[in-house]
């Protein structure tokens, strides 16, 4: 079965510093993932998406970045952490069904609690 | 795009009740509609969900009814019990897409009273 992992759980960053969050996803091949934020009492909003290795699209701009180094890795980053970022963040992986049309259901990870301060 | 709205964005009901969340979306080319449920501090879990060629589905105490003609779809919870108590999120998207995004509604803080 497919699991997805982040890491870490909590991160508590000072502002100005960098940020790196990790998703990866096990069981299963050349899903599409997703870097969504949701802030406190909020709904989700959609950052990042990727339909392959070295493939990122961007929803709105800001001052985080995304980069997917292999299939089943998604990493969300930022050079100098505003006090804006502060969040949860979730990744999700989406099934890549055959000829390039993608399935249904998108899958969410635990999250990360990101607090900047 | 795509335009979820959802409502009410919060409810209360006594355990036992029955809990409807409505959402309505605006592009007639979406067809697949899931409901998540998010507990405090982890990701959404996905509960139920529809496509357009389904007007109804069920599974135990919970059910989602599509209209598609007025594009709308409601997720409805029977016999309510505390461990309900969540966030709830509609979302709506359309196959055969390739970059497989979803416009998520803002949710519905669910309370059930014991």
């Amino acid at each position: 079965s497919q699991t997805i992992h982040q890491w870490p759980a909590t991160l508590v960053q000072p502002v100005g510093s960098p940020l790196s969050l990790e998703c990866t996803v096990e069981g299963t091949s050349n899903p599409n993932l997703y870097w969504y934020r949701q802030a406190a009492g909020r709904g989700l909003q959609l950052l990042f998406y990727s339909v392959g290795i070295g493939q990122i699209s961007s929803e709105v701009p800001q001052n985080l970045s995304a980069s997917r180094p292999q299939d089943r890795q998604f990493i969300l980053s930022s050079k100098k952490l505003l006090l804006s970022d502060s969040g949860f963040y979730l990744c999700a992986w989406r099934e890549l069904a055959v000829f390039s049309i993608s399935t249904d259901t998108q899958y969410f990870g635990p999250g990360t609690r990101l607090t900047v301060l | 795009g795509e335009n979820v709205e959802q409502h009410p964005s919060t409810l209360s009901v006594q355990e036992g009740d029955s809990a409807v969340i409505k959402c309505t979306y605006s592009d007639s080319a979406s067809n697949y509609f899931p409901w998540y449920k998010q507990e405090l501090g982890k990701g959404p879990q996905l509960i139920i969900d529809i496509r357009s060629n389904v007007g109804e589905k069920k599974d135990q105490r919970i059910a989602v009814t599509l209209n598609k003609t007025a594009k709308h779809f409601s997720l409805h919870i029977t016999e309510t019990q505390p461990e309900d108590s969540a966030v709830y999120f509609c979302a709506a998207s359309k196959r055969a897409t390739n970059a497989g995004k979803s416009t998520f509604g803002d949710g519905t803080t669910l309370t059930v009273k014991p």
